[in-house]
């Protein structure tokens, strides 16, 4: 039982490129989200998907694209990066939409040229 | 929409001695006050959670107190230990509404010193 497990840990990108973190979780949960950390920031969230085949913007959507490609998988897309796209992502999961606690990923660290 | 504004950003402390966290929200309607613990370059994780309806809650060393009136509630760390330094996060909601989603604070950076 793997939980919440997010690829890739580290990347470094130049900006205009275009990348996707991936995100599975085993937990059979119905309700995925991806956060951003910054320091000083806190935990943003960009979106998430209270249920498969739904997304939803957050807090700091936008740069991003999100799918729902199955239950289990919530990927996120950077179409073109920017340097203040710089951050740790991290994925999570909840039996349903903001039941309770949330399972995290071990995080990916993104850095932007 | 929910704010939360968490403090101190850094705390230090001496190994025995308690610290504490405070945290104020914004929404009235939040209904739900979660604490995440987050050791350096690990996830975060869940430590201990309040509902409205309950004003204190206990697990071992740490308590959650709520106070509904002034929209602020607060962790307690008692007999703290080298293990306790992370980064600490609170967080608010409206557990139970159709909008709204879970909003954290800044964190605060809790060191204990041996």
């Amino acid at each position: 039982n793997a939980g919440v497990t997010q690829t890739p840990k580290f990347q470094v990108l130049k900006t205009g490129q275009s990348m996707t973190l991936q995100c599975a979780q085993d937990m059979n949960h119905n309700s995925m989200y991806w956060y951003r950390q910054d320091p000083g920031m806190g935990l943003r969230l960009i979106y998430y998907s209270a249920s498969e085949g739904t997304t939803d913007k957050g807090e700091v959507p936008n740069g991003y694209n999100v799918s729902r490609l199955n239950k289990r998988e919530f990927s996120l897309r950077l179409e073109s990066a920017a340097p203040s796209q710089t951050s740790v992502y991290f994925c999570a999961s909840s039996e349903q939409r903001w039941s309770g606690e949330l399972f995290f990923g071990e995080g990916s660290r993104l850095t932007v040229l | 929409g929910e704010n939360v504004e968490q403090h101190p950003s850094t705390l230090s402390v001496q190994e025995g001695d308690s610290a504490v966290i405070k945290c104020t929200y914004s929404d009235s309607a939040s209904n739900y006050f979660p604490w995440y613990k987050q050791e350096l370059g690990k996830r975060p994780q869940l430590i201990i959670d309040i509902r409205s309806n309950v004003g204190e809650k206990k697990d071992q060393r740490i308590a959650v107190t709520l106070n509904k009136t002034a929209k602020h509630f607060s962790l307690h760390i008692t007999e703290t230990q080298p293990e306790d330094s992370a980064v600490y996060f609170c967080a608010a909601m409206n557990y139970g509404g159709s909008q709204g989603n879970l909003i954290f604070g800044k964190g605060t950076k809790l060191s204990v010193k041996p």
